[in-house]
């Protein structure tokens, strides 16, 4: 199975604070890549997929960009409603689909 | 407007069968390009992939859970549905129903709430 590691897994930053999580693939998955929030109580939301489209509806201060094995995810100015838990998931091995650890995201 | 909804127990005992339906309301469940999936969290935990089943049937399950899941698809009430067998309280977490898109690549557009099931006697 492909291993996805995040990080870090959790920060805390101020309201309109730049925010960056990376995530590593044990191996080579292209830009098979998708990048969910959860929020508390709630479901995973898609964000961001193909490493770096951005889902209809979702606003422009998420961005997502990286290919191979490195993957990053940016907040571009955090606001008091982005407090979730981030995930990456890899599709490259579409016959076991794997999410990283998560990154819990703070405000400071 | 795709919604989806899980149902089932809430409370399953060890060893037995854990049994969960999804229902799809907004759409047709055997249109599309879609993977209709499983996926579970343990509480304060990440995201587990438990498997999927394409429209035609044909199914995929995570390797490690494969021996205890099976997932089958009820075209005819636009439902589908998970059975985990020989349960443990390992297997107590929230349990999300969710389309997978594989038009373009893979991607979990649509997700139920989400239901609790606890394993315990």
């Amino acid at each position: 199975d492909i291993q996805m590691t995040q990080s870090p897994s959790s920060l805390s930053a101020s309201v309109g604070d730049r925010v960056t999580i990376t995530c590593q693939a044990s191996q080579d998955i292209r830009n098979y890549l998708n990048w969910y929030q959860q929020k508390p109580g709630k479901a995973p939301k898609l964000l961001i997929y193909d490493a770096s489209n951005l889902e209809t509806g979702v606003p422009s201060r998420f961005s997502g960009s990286g290919s191979g094995t490195d993957f990053t995810f940016t907040i571009s100015s955090l606001q008091p409603e982005d407090i979730a838990i981030y995930y990456c998931q890899q599709y490259d091995n579409l016959l076991f689909l794997t999410f990283g650890g998560g990154t819990k995201v703070e405000i400071k | 407007q795709v919604q989806l909804q899980e149902s089932g127990p809430g409370l399953v005992k060890p060893s037995q069968t854990l049994s969960l339906t999804c229902t799809l309301s907004g759409g047709s469940i055997s249109s599309g390009s879609y993977y209709w999936t499983w996926i579970r969290q343990p509480a304060g935990k990440g995201l587990e992939w438990i498997g999927r089943i394409y429209t035609s049937g044909s199914t995929d399950y995570n390797p490690s859970l494969k021996s205890r899941v099976t997932i089958s698809l009820d075209t005819s009430n636009n439902q589908f549905s998970l059975k985990l067998s020989s349960v443990t309280a390992a297997d107590t977490a929230i349990y999300y129903c969710a389309r997978d898109y594989y038009g373009s690549g893979s991607k979990f557009d649509y997700w139920g709430q989400g239901t609790l099931v606890t394993v315990s006697s």
